[in-house]
């Protein structure tokens, strides 16, 4: 069975501090694909990112960028120089291969304060 | 622009109360799910289904049932609505598996 932990439940920050959300995972499977989604208050979940297995290099977008560890086995997210527009609830996934259903972390609730 | 549709944001029903989830999709994607959100255990797999008139039991499918008549729709049915079922329910659609799924905007149902 796959698990995914977030071990954080709330962050808050003030605006232009930057914000990494851990994100560790347990799978038996060797090719897996990890991905993390933002839930603004509106509601809908947005996809940010899709990393399989075999992929380890970092990857940075914007203000955002992801630290992929398979040693610990880790897909940790950083928000560089936060902006109120962050505010959401961030949540990390897994799926196998082959495998429709996602995994779903508790997800990390992130203030910005301005 | 891709869309999830799901009929009501929010929704207040009786126990005992037969309650239907309605979500539609555009974007011609084979696979669709229902998830169930509460806090402090992120979301959780009721149902999904990868083919019209297709359904696999997800984690927690007890109390719940599907349809999927069309491609497009795919309905949540709560036979008899309980208290524990009051909750954020979230439908996805993807092409194929480990794939992005996308998202509808959510229906908050209240169970009294």
């Amino acid at each position: 069975a796959q698990k995914v932990t977030q071990a954080q439940t709330e962050i808050s920050v003030v605006e232009k501090e930057d914000v990494t959300l851990d994100c560790v995972y347990e799978t038996r499977d060797t090719t897996y694909y990890l991905f993390w989604y933002k839930q603004p208050p509106s509601g809908e979940l947005v996809f940010l990112i899709r990393r399989n297995s075999f992929d380890e290099q970092n990857e940075i977008s914007g203000r955002y960028s992801w630290n992929f560890q398979k040693s610990t086995s880790s897909f940790n997210f950083t928000i560089t120089a936060s902006q109120v527009v962050d505010s959401a609830v961030y949540f990390c996934a897994l799926s196998i291969l082959n495998d429709y259903k996602l995994s779903f972390g508790a997800g990390t609730t992130v203030t910005v304060r301005a | 622009d891709v869309k999830v549709t799901q009929s009501s944001r929010y929704l207040v029903k009786r126990t005992g109360e037969k309650v239907f989830l309605e979500c539609v999709q555009d974007m011609d994607h084979e696979n669709m799910f229902w998830y169930r959100q509460d806090p402090g255990l992120g979301l959780r797999l009721i149902y999904f289904s990868y083919d019209v008139k297709m359904k696999e039991k997800g984690d927690i499918p007890e109390g719940y049932s599907v349809s999927r008549e069309k491609k497009e729709r795919f309905s949540l049915i709560l036979e008899s609505a309980s208290t524990n079922q009051t909750s954020m329910y979230l439908c996805a659609s993807s092409l194929k598996p480990n794939t992005e799924a996308f998202f509808g905007q959510g229906t908050r149902l209240t169970v009294v």
